[in-house]
């Protein structure tokens, strides 16, 4: 089974300020077509996850272009450029390239 | 407006059956790969079934194999999952959730004696 392991758990930023969140995978995520599935998720306070990026880097409609996602083979991130309040929430990797597998989740707040 | 509405979930005790329902509306529910995706109280994102768009193929999360059985009636627009045999374990929100990027609110199951 594919682990997916996220860095750091907690995520203190001021607002305005950047932030980065790690996802590293047990296994490649290059999958037999060429493509990696690897996806970023936020979860806000009692709210349903939303997916923001797909296949390492692709936003998904109506995400800010703040958030941006990079990486290949097993190491991934997910970067916003500038957090603001409405970013706080708690971040999942996903790998779909070998079933399913999330990440633990990062949980992101203003300090 | 797309839309996903879970239904079916509730309290119910260590060894019993409930069936999960999930209504699409508002896009072409037929062309989508549908997933059940569930998280326990104060836990993360667990995925637990996947069903292709036509019913061909369906995967399970080893956990629930031989418990869980996840279809769909797409003459009905309708996703559900079959949950037999529940543990404490698969205390949860369940959520359905179409190719990852259309989600519903999701539904409690809550299985205690």
């Amino acid at each position: 089974d594919v682990v997916m392991t996220q860095s750091p758990l907690s995520l203190p930023v001021t607002l305005g300020q950047p932030a980065s969140i790690s996802c590293r995978s047990s296994q490649s995520l290059v999958y037999s077509d060429g493509n990696t599935y690897l996806s970023w998720f936020q979860q806000r306070p009692g709210q349903s996850p939303r997916r923001l990026i797909y296949r390492v880097s692709s936003r998904d409609s109506g995400v800010p272009d703040r958030f941006s996602g990079s990486g290949s083979g097993t190491d991934f991130t997910l970067e916003i450029s500038r957090v603001e309040a409405e970013d706080v929430g708690i971040y999942y990797c996903m790998q779909g390239t070998h079933l399913y597998t999330f990440g633990q989740g990062t949980k992101l707040e203003i300090k | 407006q797309v839309h996903l509405v879970e239904s079916g979930g509730g309290v119910v005790q260590p060894g019993s059956s409930l069936r999960l329902s999930c209504a699409a509306s508002g896009f072409t529910f037929s062309n989508y790969g549908m997933h059940w995706v569930r998280q326990a109280p104060g836990k993360g994102l667990e995925w637990v079934a996947l069903i292709r768009h036509d019913g061909s193929n369906k995967y399970y999360v080893d956990s629930v194999k031989g418990r869980f059985t996840i279809s769909r009636d797409n003459s009905k627009n309708t996703l559900y999952l079959q949950m037999n045999s529940l543990r404490a374990e698969d205390t949860a929100v369940y959520y359905c959730a179409g190719n990852f990027d259309i989600w519903g609110q999701g539904t409690v199951v809550t299985v205690s004696s």
